[in-house]
């Protein structure tokens, strides 16, 4: 069974490009999550999603920042207009249940230059 | 607003020397208390679930127990390839917010052959 895949493994974007990450979640899991792991510090919950849904969204900045789980396909978070304080590993995660453990993908390293 | 201070943020063992790491939470009614282990680079691997205070799980070289303010993973004999970032992570009610985990800094083992 294929754990969590999450693409690209690295991106590089200059200021003020969008960075696209995708989340592929272990098969039969439908509850997505991401999580973002800046330098120096611990990881921090951004969106929770079940498809086509989302169901928490309170640990995301307001603006520049989208999360989607289309009914087909994997999930995308969606940063625009990146600027040099979003670099960071953003981790996506799978759970087959509301509650319990989830299982983490290896991670996108966003550089902004 | 849940918090998990995780200490010491850094241990170095030699091989073979046991020690105990902590983890202590505040959190309304706990639903869960996870440990996680993630190397460099890579995405944090899930290493055990505990629910309720005086539980206990055991992996290996590793024991986690819970009580109601802290849980604590023993390491028993440690190798070198035990060397990571041990990371505590909880669970919390909350109708939307309840799957969210929170984490700790997390604690940087390194054993020493």
């Amino acid at each position: 069974n294929a754990g969590v895949m999450q693409n690209p493994r690295h991106l590089v974007r200059r200021r003020g490009q969008e960075a696209r990450l995708r989340c592929s979640p272990m098969k039969g899991h439908s509850h997505v999550y991401w999580y973002r792991q800046l330098p120096e510090e611990g990881l921090k919950f951004m969106v929770y999603l079940q498809k086509e849904n989302i169901i928490d969204e309170s640990g995301m900045p307001k603006e520049r920042f989208s999360a989607e789980f289309p009914k087909e396909g994997p999930s995308i978070l969606r940063i625009q207009q990146v600027v040099r304080g979003d670099s960071a590993a953003y981790f996506c995660a799978s759970s087959p249940l509301k509650l319990g453990e989830q299982y983490f993908g290896p991670g996108t390293r966003l550089t902004v230059t | 607003e849940d918090q998990v201070t995780q200490s010491p943020e850094a241990l170095r063992l030699q091989e073979g020397e046991s020690s105990s790491l902590n983890c202590s939470y505040t959190v309304s009614g706990l639903r869960g208390l996870f440990w996680y282990r993630q190397d460099p680079g890579k995405g944090p691997e899930f290493l055990f679930t505990l629910y309720s205070a005086g539980e206990e799980k055991e992996k290996e070289r590793l024991k986690a127990t819970l009580t109601k303010k802290e849980s604590f993973l023993h390491i028993t004999a440690p190798k070198p390839e035990d060397s990571a970032t041990y990371l505590c992570a909880v669970q919390a009610p909350g109708e939307t917010s309840g799957s969210r985990l929170t984490f700790g800094e997390g604690t940087q083992l390194t054993v020493n052959p």
